[in-house]
């Protein structure tokens, strides 16, 4: 098993509440993403890392901040939470033998903001 | 605007049968295009890949075809098996892109019969 976990697993909020998702890995990759899970768009990515410090916008990156300051710690920050956040979030990070793609998947979080 | 779209939603088959799944792409600079597979209430997983300077991939009973020309790739799937029915999402990565970061479809929902 990759090491990759992601908490909360399950949450529900409020509209205007602000929400935090972490993502913690052991594979000291300098890698990481952050993807949102929707019906008929498959999976958009929000944010990325690429080392400590160091991240970049993704195509649906707004109403999201991304924070890395540990090589194993993503963060992600719905500043205040709307209901068209509602969604799975899925962190990754790249395959220690894999090649251009190949992605390294937590389990997702569900997120439900009401 | 969808880049890449898998145009049909679901596909049922029977067991042992072909499996073959559609996706279609419009940027001409993705080089590059993988296969995941997901399971509910899992991450998706990494299956196939292939490089654009390719038009064949096969890992075992799984297969990928690309046309470059129609923008087109496939996924075969040969015996189809019961464990085989997830979603399967194609993906692209383009030219000069960060190494993880991927445009997906909408995925087409596998099922296969006994």
């Amino acid at each position: 098993d990759a090491g990759i976990t992601q908490s909360p697993r399950h949450k529900v909020t409020e509209t205007g509440t602000p929400v935090t998702l972490r993502c913690h890995q052991t594979e000291n990759h300098r890698y990481m993403y952050w993807y949102r899970q929707d019906p008929g768009h498959g999976l958009r990515l929000i944010h990325y890392s690429y080392g400590v410090k160091d991240t970049d916008k993704g195509e649906v990156s707004d109403g999201y901040s991304v924070s890395r300051s540990k090589t194993e710690d993503f963060l992600l920050t719905l500043e205040s939470a709307t209901s068209s956040q509602t969604s799975v979030y899925f962190c990754a990070i790249t395959s220690a033998l894999g090649g251009v793609g190949e992605l390294f998947f937590g389990e997702g979080s569900r997120l439900t903001v009401l | 605007d969808q880049q890449v779209k898998q145009n049909s939603p679901s596909l049922s088959v029977q067991e042992g049968r072909i499996s073959i799944l559609n996706c279609d792409y419009t940027n001409s600079m993705f080089d590059y295009f993988l296969w995941y597979k997901k399971y509910p209430a899992e991450g998706p997983t990494f299956l196939i890949s292939i490089s654009s300077i390719k038009d064949k991939n096969e890992d075992g009973r799984f297969t990928v075809f690309l046309n470059k020309s129609a923008k087109h790739l496939s996924l075969h799937i040969v015996p189809s098996q019961p464990g085989d029915s997830a979603v399967y999402f194609c993906a692209a990565s383009g030219v000069g892109t960060s190494y993880g970061k991927l445009t997906f479809g909408q995925g087409t929902i596998l099922t296969v019969h006994p």
